[in-house]
């Protein structure tokens, strides 16, 4: 089967670094995606690893490792806007069909 | 602007009576999908489409219909709502299925008594 599996939640304080970490189980594996959603609204796009490493897009950087299938999002210099769930994606494309498979999301609480 | 819209955003229905959820999408995606969300489920695929006149099952398709008639419009159907599809429904499109970046809709949220 495929599964995606992420921490629930996760507490930090202002002007710090967290980690979220993903992994994930699946065929026909593509890449992975990071999406965030604040309370009452939509997902929106953060970030997408297809090959192994680092993606840095300012204060946001996520990580891809294939072989250990796992994937983590790291947000640095932590602020109260940051406050939201983060879900993990895999793009899972084989066949003749491609698909996005979520993660159950990690609720990201930022305390002053 | 680029959106996925839907409407409408909010609705109290009562079992049994038929209710449609409008989808559009401005930026000629090939592919879209349905989402219900629910509290520690995380977001579960109802139903997606590939192109016009292409749908097919996703993870929690039962009580949904789906139809796509035109690129940009992919409507759900309840046709007999029952309280456990009380749910947040996310609309949301994608360039092609290799596509990894995909815009949601604004969500509607939907009680059935």
């Amino acid at each position: 089967g495929q599964s995606l599996e992420q921490p629930s939640e996760v507490t930090a304080v202002e002007g710090a670094i967290v980690q979220i970490n993903c992994t994930y189980q699946t065929s026909g594996f593509y890449g992975l995606s990071w999406y965030q959603q604040h309370d009452g609204g939509a997902p929106t796009f953060l970030s997408y690893n297809a090959l192994d490493g680092l993606e840095e897009t300012g204060r946001f950087s996520s990580f891809l490792s294939r072989s250990d299938s796992y994937g983590y999002l790291l947000l640095q210099e932590l602020q109260m806007k940051d406050s939201a769930s983060y879900f993990c994606a895999v793009l899972n494309y084989g066949g003749s069909q491609g698909n996005l498979i979520f993660g159950k999301g990690t609720k990201l609480s930022v305390k002053p | 602007e680029a959106q996925v819209t839907q409407n409408p955003r909010y609705l109290i229905t009562v079992t049994g009576k038929k209710l449609t959820v409008t989808c559009s999408q401005n930026m000629n995606h090939e592919y879209m999908s349905w989402y219900r969300q629910d509290p520690g489920l995380g977001l579960r695929q109802i139903y997606y489409s590939m192109n016009v006149e292409v749908t097919d099952k996703g993870d929690v398709p039962e009580g949904y219909k789906v139809s796509r008639k035109e690129k940009r419009n992919f409507p759900l159907i309840l046709e007999s709502p029952s309280p456990n599809q009380t749910s947040l429904y996310f609309c949301a499109s994608r360039d092609r299925e290799s596509s990894y970046e995909q815009y949601f809709g604004p969500g509607t949220r939907l009680t059935v008594t």
